[in-house]
């Protein structure tokens, strides 16, 4: 079946580290993004691709990097410079070009830096 | 003021009981989507509207784009009910087909 692997499920982090989070899809989507989650709040858009080679700064991206080589992966990167990294990161994609709204989520990834 | 709101925040009910989450929105959508999320925390969609009114099982889900509320209902709710509830709107006319989340309704059902 078809959908969004997100790995590790649980990623522990020491401070000044940096670390990638994986987000790989089988669905031939053509966008794909990344949110953050804190208790309490809703998620927030940190990057996001619409196409390979292509990716564009959501609402808080501030200290992540990612990378968009091959249409299945869209890796991100919490570099030292996210100041509170510890939270929840959620994988999701969508194929705009078939005019379909829906939206595929993957299990998500906690960070806790230590 | 967020752009999309839900209430209640917290909700807990009896199994059997009828469950109604609210969600309003202040900006233009072109499709609202109902998601679920279980203490693991992977979210699983369970509707996505853009008008009138959907039914799975004993979900229903319903919006009035004038009023620009939609509710979620859970007829003879059970304990594996329990999740955190979460309205997510996509914003009309938003090229990069973001959406806005709301902070999301936890809901615990009591055998």
């Amino acid at each position: 079946d078809g959908g969004i692997t997100q790995s590790p499920k649980y990623l522990f982090r020491k401070e000044g580290q940096n670390v990638t989070l994986s987000c790989e899809q089988n669905l031939n989507h053509d966008a794909m993004y990344w949110y953050r989650q804190d208790p309490g709040q809703g998620l927030r858009l940190i990057y996001y691709s619409q196409i390979v080679n292509d990716f564009q700064k959501g609402d808080i991206a501030e200290g992540y990097s990612v990378s968009r080589e091959k249409k299945e992966s869209f890796p991100l990167t919490v570099t030292s410079a996210q100041k509170n990294p510890t939270a929840f990161y959620l994988c999701a994609s969508r194929n705009p070009g078939t005019g379909r709204l829906g939206y595929t989520f993957g299990s998500g990834t906690r960070l806790t830096v230590v | 003021k967020n752009e999309v709101e839900q209430s209640p925040q917290n909700l807990t009910a009896q199994e059997g009981e009828f469950i109604t989450i609210n969600c309003s929105y202040s900006v233009g959508i072109s499709a609202l989507h109902w998601l679920q999320q279980h203490p693991g925390g992977g979210i699983v969609s369970l509707f996505m509207l853009s008008s009138g009114k959907k039914k799975h099982g004993r979900l229903i889900a319903t919006i009035n784009i004038q009023e620009k509320h939609s509710s979620l209902h859970i007829t003879a709710s059970h304990p594996r009910d329990s999740a955190v509830y979460i309205c997510a709107v996509l914003n009309y006319g938003g090229s990069q087909g973001n959406l806005i989340f709301g902070k999301g309704t936890k809901l615990s059902v009591k055998p």
